[in-house]
This record gives C-alpha cells, structure tokens and sequence, in this order.
C-alpha cells in the first residue's frame, strides 16, 4: 500500500534552534517527493521538489535530503524564525494522485 | 507559479443546507482538484474537476454528495450538498502544472474551511 509517514507528529522548539523533521515513504514507483508548508488557516505552499537523483536541495534555511533506497526524506530547518511555527507535509506522487503524510506541527516560541 | 482564491474563506451553516465553494485561478490550467482537510488530519482527494466533463470522484465521495462545476479552465465549484457536522472541514482548490506531467507541481488555495452545526 502506498503510504507516507512523518515524524515527530508535533515538536516544539525556541527561535534559533535548529531542527529535522523526518519522512518515510512506501510509494512506488517513485519519481518525486514533494516538502509542503501550510500555515494554520492556509493552503499548503511548496517548499522543494526532490527527484529520484537529488539527494540534497535547499531553499533558503530549508534543507531537503533524500534517500532513495531507504525511502526517506527529511526537511532541516536552519536558524528557526517565529514564522516557521506551520505544520509541514511531506508529499509523494502516485500514480494517478499525490499521497500526503500526516504532516509535522511545528511550534517555533520565543 | 498560479494564484488561486476561494470564496467563502469561512462559513458556519446549518445541518441539512448546501454551500457551493468557488476557485478562480489566475491562468488557464488543465488539471484542478478538490481536497477536504478535515481537522488535525492531512489532505484528501474528493475528485479531479474534468473541464466539459463529469468530475473524476476518489472512493468514499460521490456526485449527489459533492457536485462539482468545471465550466472553463479558470474556475471551479464545490458544493458541500446536505451537510452534517461530520462536513465541518477546510476544503482547498488546488491546480496542477501547465507543463510537463500533470503531477509535477501542484499549487492550493487558501482553502474554505467549514463549520456545520
């Protein structure tokens, strides 16, 4: 069954810290992973797009990695802002639609 | 990139009435879906709505449930039909790529998100 695990479910962390957030996948065959921020009352916005052959991407103090013979990803959050407090999902193509993960909430505090 | 915008952001009704929810993107796209959020839970796909064609359902959602409009390639309904508190979700528009595969980059709305009393 194609599936798409985060974790930790909710983590808390003071503003500077730095943090990982964790994504297990079962979706095959795979082409791409997909790292998703939704603030509380929005739509989900992209953060990265990894392929099959990337293993590490960036976006600002966003950090994507990508292991493809374990089926993982993960999302380091560099130097972490009030403003990254958001749940973040972890999403897989299938092959007709995308499967999320259940997402990680994160809460940034001062 | 698209913009997308939805209209109601928020509504509260009453059990057994009907709400259409409106998508309006900002340029022509192919693909367009409608997902139901429902609290502390992640995304699901209600349907594909299918420009000049009956809308695409996933298993557990149905037309007479949630009949949907695709009358060009910019704009997009939803209506939650005979609502129950079990309704009571966010419910977003989302759009695919107008390049390369469908499923290359999908962008949300800001989603409606639903209160049934």
């Amino acid at each position: 069954k194609n599936q798409v695990e985060q974790s930790p479910q909710s983590l808390i962390i003071l503003e500077g810290k730095n943090c990982t957030l964790q994504c297990n996948y079962t979706v095959s065959p795979f082409s791409n992973l997909r790292w998703y921020k939704q603030d509380t009352g929005r739509g989900p916005v992209s953060l990265t797009i990894m392929t099959f052959s990337e293993n590490t991407k960036s976006n600002g103090r966003y950090t994507a990695t990508l292991d493809a013979d374990t089926k993982q990803s993960s999302l380091h959050i560099t130097a972490s802002q009030l403003s990254d407090s958001a749940s973040y999902i972890c999403v897989v193509p299938s092959t007709n639609k995308l499967i999320f993960g259940t997402g990680t909430l994160l809460a940034v505090q001062p | 990139s698209a913009v997308i915008s939805q209209k109601p952001s928020r509504d509260i009704c009453q059990r057994g009435t009907s709400l259409t929810i409106q998508c309006q993107v900002d340029s022509q796209v192919t693909m367009m879906f409608w997902y139901r959020q429902q609290p502390g839970q992640s995304l699901t796909l209600i349907a594909t709505a299918n420009q000049g064609s009956e809308a695409t359902y996933e298993s557990g959602f149905v037309i007479d449930k949630f009949p949907i409009s695709r009358p060009n390639l910019t704009f997009s309904t939803l209506t939650v039909s005979n609502m129950s508190p079990e309704d009571s979700s966010i419910y977003l528009c989302s759009v695919g790529s107008t390049s390369g595969a469908a499923y290359n980059e999908q962008f949300f709305g800001p989603g409606t998100r639903l209160t049934v009393l």
